[in-house]
């Protein structure tokens, strides 16, 4: 079965970095996404990782270790726009594309 | 925008009540999923078609059902419905039903039953 964590909150201050981590157990690995999700919306593709580094996006980066079964949600410069829930998801990599998610971690930005 | 519509956007009924979610995935995407989020639970997957032909289920329960039809449109049926059962339902598509495709999420279906 699919097992992931990751920190139910958070807290940063505006214009700092900000970490978001995220652990899994899976019994096969086909690469790891992040979503965000503002308050009453839709989730919104963020990164997929399926190797071991970093994968840069303009202020966002995701770090993936396959042996580690550990990844992170780098934030740079944070916006006040910023605030909103970080999800980690895996697909089950069974027949189809389903995704297992973590239960988010929800990013307080403060001035 | 995401390209994904849902219909209705809000939706009020009782308990054991019968409703219709609907689902248009962006163009030219074959694949639909639905996921139900509720506050205790989160985002969990529900079931996945492609291509009109069910691909995968998930924690899905019997009462619930969804089909996916020739012009790729989808359908999640609810019925016998739950006070548990007030949750956000999502639809998101992706172009092909593979592993590692970003999934493009529709607005949701906010489904309150009293």
């Amino acid at each position: 079965g699919q097992n992931i964590d990751q920190p139910t909150e958070m807290t940063a201050t505006e214009g700092a970095i900000v970490q978001i981590n995220c652990t899994y157990q899976t019994s096969g690995f086909n690469g790891l996404f992040w979503y965000q999700q503002h308050a009453g919306e839709a989730p919104t593709f963020l990164s997929y990782n399926v190797l071991d580094g970093l994968e840069e996006k303009g202020r966002f980066s995701s770090f993936l270790s396959r042996s580690k079964g550990y990844s992170y949600l780098l934030l740079k410069e944070l916006q006040m726009k910023d605030s909103a829930s970080y999800l980690c998801a895996v697909p089950l990599g069974n027949a189809g594309n389903m995704l297992t998610f973590g239960g988010g971690t929800r990013l307080m930005v403060k001035p | 925008d995401s390209g994904v519509t849902q219909t209705p956007k809000h939706l009020i009924t009782a308990t054991g009540q019968r409703v219709t979610l609907r689902c248009s995935p962006r163009s030219g995407d074959l694949s639909v999923y639905w996921y139900q989020q509720s506050l205790d639970q989160g985002l969990q997957f529900l079931i996945q078609y492609y291509n009109g032909e069910e691909r995968a289920k998930g924690n899905i329960l019997e009462r619930f059902s969804a089909q996916q039809f020739p012009d790729l449109h989808s359908e999640l049926n609810l019925s016998s419905l739950e006070l548990g059962d007030s949750a956000l339902y999502f639809c998101a598509s992706s172009v092909r039903g593979q592993e590692g495709l970003e999934q493009f999420f529709g607005p949701g279906t906010r489904l309150t039953v009293l």
